[in-house]
Parts: C-alpha cells; structure tokens; sequence
C-alpha cells in the first residue's frame, strides 16, 4: 500500500490566490482528516469526514477554507483567497473507524508558503 | 476543552540510556492516549495506544504508562539509539471513545552517540 497520498508536496503562491490541496486515503480507510501544523499552534484538527460526509468542520478557520471528498478515493482543501497567515504544513490523514487503536496514518504533508 | 502539555524544550541524552517524555492534560480524563513519532519534513507515525483502564503497555523498547490521578502519560524508549532522534506527539481521544485525538504540540528527543 501507497500509503496516503498528498499533493504538491510545496506550493509557495502569493496572497489573495487560490490554493487547493489534494489527498488520496489509504484503500478501505473510510475516514478522513485534514490537519494544519504550525509551530505556534501544534497540529490542529481542520475537518473530519466519515464515509465521504463531513462530519465536524469547527476546526475550519473561516469561509475562505471549504474542503470536499466526492468519493472514498480523493479529497480536497481549498484556501481562496489565500492570506499569509495561512503558511503552514497541510496533513491529510486517513483511518478504518472500526480500528482497535484509533490510529491515524498521515500523509506527507503540503508545505504551503503564502507571500 | 482539553488542555494538553508536552514539554517544549528538546530532551538530549546519551545513547544507550533510557529517553523518558512526558504529557499532561487538565481536563477530563481522557478514554484513551496515544504517542506519534514525527520526523523532520513528515508526518506523524502511530506507535502505541493505551486506554484508560490500563496502567502500563509495551512495545519492543517502549513504553506508555497511564496515570490518571496524575493526569499524565510518561513514554519511555529504552536503550535509545540515534535513530530514535525524533519529535513525539501524545494524542488524547475524548470519553466514548472518539475517533479524533487532540493533539499535543510534542516534544523533540535527541539521542547523541
């Protein structure tokens, strides 16, 4: 197994552009996450899905973030329009909600620069 | 919500002797906790679970004790090698057993030969 998958890996745009960030969850995993790391704020939790249905978006800073999954295979995050402040490490995370530990396999990450 | 504290200075030991990382949260106790392995430029790796009712688990050369009087985890890595240089996460999951940990900001170890 691949593992998940994000994409690009870096993306340096300048603000007030559109960014969207892509993840493929590991096969069979039907929940996803999608996290923010910074040094100031640690790893935040951004939104949660199960089964392709969001489930808990409060971690979603404000309207300019919106993500999707239109199926169990891919999901997005779109910043628009992108802020400086939104400079950070992007994680796409997947589990099996049945899993005995909980655990949760992170992709790479987005390291995501806005000037 | 839940408050959770790893410390933020690095630990730096020796290698061959025993890496100790702590974590305290404030709150409700939680069902569960876990510890990530972060290395530089990639995302966190799962390593061990310990649930509420448990005092004490294990894993190769490491391990996770559970105070919930204290409110703390302690991790443990024996006979630490350079390898094992890498910044650890505790991650607490609510009571009902939640599929989504809150996160610490972790603490970096490094192992010196």
């Amino acid at each position: 197994d691949a593992g998940v998958i994000q994409s690009p890996r870096h993306e340096v745009t300048e603000m007030g552009q559109e960014v969207t960030l892509r993840c493929k969850p590991i096969s069979g995993h039907n929940s996803l996450f999608w996290y923010r790391q910074t040094m100031m704020r640690g790893l935040e939790l951004l939104i949660y899905f199960n089964n392709n249905v969001p489930i808990d978006d409060s971690g979603m800073p404000e309207d300019r973030f919106s993500a999707k999954m239109p199926n169990a295979s891919f999901s997005t995050l779109k910043i628009q329009p992108s802020e400086p402040r939104d400079s950070a490490v992007y994680f796409c995370a997947s589990s099996n909600h049945g899993s005995h530990n909980y655990e949760q396999y992170f992709g790479p990450g987005t390291r995501l620069t806005v000037t | 919500s839940q408050k959770i504290e790893q410390n933020s200075e690095a630990l730096n030991i020796q290698e061959g002797k025993t890496a100790t990382l702590t974590c305290n949260y404030t709150n409700y106790s939680p069902a569960y906790l876990q510890w990530y392995r972060q290395d530089p430029g990639r995302g966190p790796v799962f390593l061990l679970l310990i649930r509420e009712n448990e005092k004490e688990k294990r894993k190769e050369r490491l391990k996770v004790t559970f105070d919930t009087t204290l409110k703390q985890s302690l991790f443990h890595i024996t006979a630490s090698q350079p390898a094992d240089s890498a910044t650890y996460l505790c991650a607490l999951g609510e009571p009902g057993g939640s599929y989504i940990p809150t996160f610490g900001r972790g603490t970096s170890l490094i192992v010196h030969p």
